[in-house]
């Protein structure tokens, strides 16, 4: 089976950089993804990492350890329209993917 | 191009009532997901389908059934509603073909089984 713990909740000001950590434990491994829903609406795809390392996207950057189960998304450069929930999700074969149960990001002025 | 859709958006049934939500996609996608979401939870994978005719098991596929008896299209069904069956569903789907792994989802639909 699968589990992802993430924290459930991260609060940062405008501007700032915030980081959501996420650990996993599964089996049949093939990559971490992150995805943003905001009020319920459909997930948005945010990263994939494969393989070890920093991927940079525009803000926000994910980093993958395979060798500690580990991962996180760093956000850059906090906008108001960043408030959202955030999941990391693990990819298994055929694109499948567990999710972990959200962190939801709050942006203050 | 209109992505991924999702009718109804929004249904309530009747313990021991059935109904069928539709999944479509334009992306010619080989790939498709159901997922259910409950409050404060992540997404849960019911069935998918890696093409034409095939569907397999998820993580939580005990009173639903699927069919993908086109491509673009993936239905989801639930012969006898239950309570605990009241969630957001979300259809996705991906090409397999890429290395990022993007799944691609749909506005999702509200059942309330009372």
């Amino acid at each position: 089976g699968q589990s992802l713990e993430q924290p459930s909740e991260v609060t940062a000001v405008e501007g700032a950089i915030v980081q959501i950590n996420c650990t996993y434990q599964t089996s049949g491994f093939y990559g971490l993804s992150w995805y943003q829903q905001h009020d319920g609406g459909a997930p948005t795809f945010l990263s994939y990492n494969a393989l070890d390392g920093l991927e940079e996207t525009g803000r926000f950057s994910s980093f993958l350890s395979r060798s500690d189960s580990y991962g996180y998304l760093l956000l850059q450069e906090l906008q108001m329209k960043d408030s959202a929930s955030y999941f990391c999700a693990v990819s298994t074969r055929y694109s499948t993917l567990t999710f972990g149960k959200g962190t939801m990001l709050l942006v203050s002025p | 191009n209109a992505g991924v859709t999702q009718t109804p958006k929004f249904r309530v049934l009747k313990t021991g009532q059935s109904m069928t939500l539709l999944c479509a996609q334009d992306m010619n996608h080989e790939y498709m997901y159901w997922y259910r979401q409950d409050p404060g939870m992540g997404l849960r994978l019911i069935h998918y389908s890696v093409g034409e005719g095939t569907t397999a098991k998820g993580e939580v596929p005990d009173g639903y059934n699927v069919s993908r008896l086109k491509k673009q299209n993936f239905l989801l069904g639930l012969e006898s509603a239950a309570p605990s069956q009241t969630s957001v569903y979300f259809c996705a789907s991906s090409n397999p073909r890429t290395n990022y792994n993007e799944q691609f989802f749909g506005p999702g639909t509200r059942l309330t089984v009372l």
